[in-house]
């Protein structure tokens, strides 16, 4: 069965800590994303991943960054947490060069920020 | 630049009754694949349907259908005999060949089915 896994469910963190959010996959895929997901906003791109070391920004990068070190793994890094950061967020990997093949996504991890 | 729209926050729907839930995109490509995901109140992301660009007949999937009018850059979820169980939130997503790495997200319409 394939998984995408997200390290935590939920996280409350402070204003200017650094929080990392991570993800693994156990498929293989080249790909891999980061999204938040807010009410009436549906899921918006953070950053994505096509390869080992490889690194695109999405539509809302700001205050993010990510690393990608091994395949299997994909970090979302929030430098110095802010209120406006509290949302949920999703993991997911895809294979790519295939347009018809979905990705596949993590449980998601509500990160609150006080 | 790749985009979708998603007109329908929210839907109500009596048990049975068929319903449509409305997509359209915006791309300059032409070569491109279409998704739809469920997002049931436990969160997780269920793939739902796939349609590419290119594919001649509308996409099926049990009691989905995906309404494909390529030339209105349309792609709308079609559920045949809703059942309860199909509350839940709706996304479309698109992928383009050009970016095959890159999926992108509407902003969903929430379902409710009443009994």
């Amino acid at each position: 069965d394939v998984k995408v896994t997200q390290s935590s469910r939920y996280l409350v963190k402070r204003t200017g800590e650094k929080v990392f959010l991570e993800c693994v996959q156990d498929m293989d895929h080249e790909n891999m994303f980061w999204y938040r997901q807010d009410p009436g906003l549906g899921l918006r791109l953070i950053y994505f991943s096509y390869d080992v070391k490889m690194k695109e920004k999405g539509d809302i990068p700001e205050g993010y960054s990510v690393s990608r070190e091994k395949k299997e793994r994909f970090s979302l890094i929030l430098e110095s947490a802010s209120t406006n950061q509290t949302s949920m967020y999703l993991c997911a990997s895809s294979t790519s060069r295939v347009l018809n093949t979905e990705a596949f996504f993590g449980q998601g991890t509500r990160l609150t920020v006080v | 630049a790749q985009k979708i729209t998603q007109t329908q926050p929210g839907m109500f729907v009596q048990e049975k009754e068929a319903v449509t839930l409305d997509c359209t995109y915006d791309t300059s490509d032409q070569s491109y694949g279409l998704f739809w995901y469920k997002q049931p109140s436990s969160g997780e992301m269920i793939f739902l349907i796939y349609q590419g660009s290119y594919d001649e007949q509308n996409a099926t999937e049990g009691r989905y259908s995906l309404n494909f009018q390529k030339a209105r850059k349309s792609a709308n979820l079609v559920i045949s005999a809703s059942q309860l169980g199909d509350s839940a939130m709706y996304f479309c997503a698109m992928r383009e060949d050009s970016s095959a790495s890159k999926i992108i997200f509407g902003s969903g319409t929430r379902l409710s089915i009443r009994p």
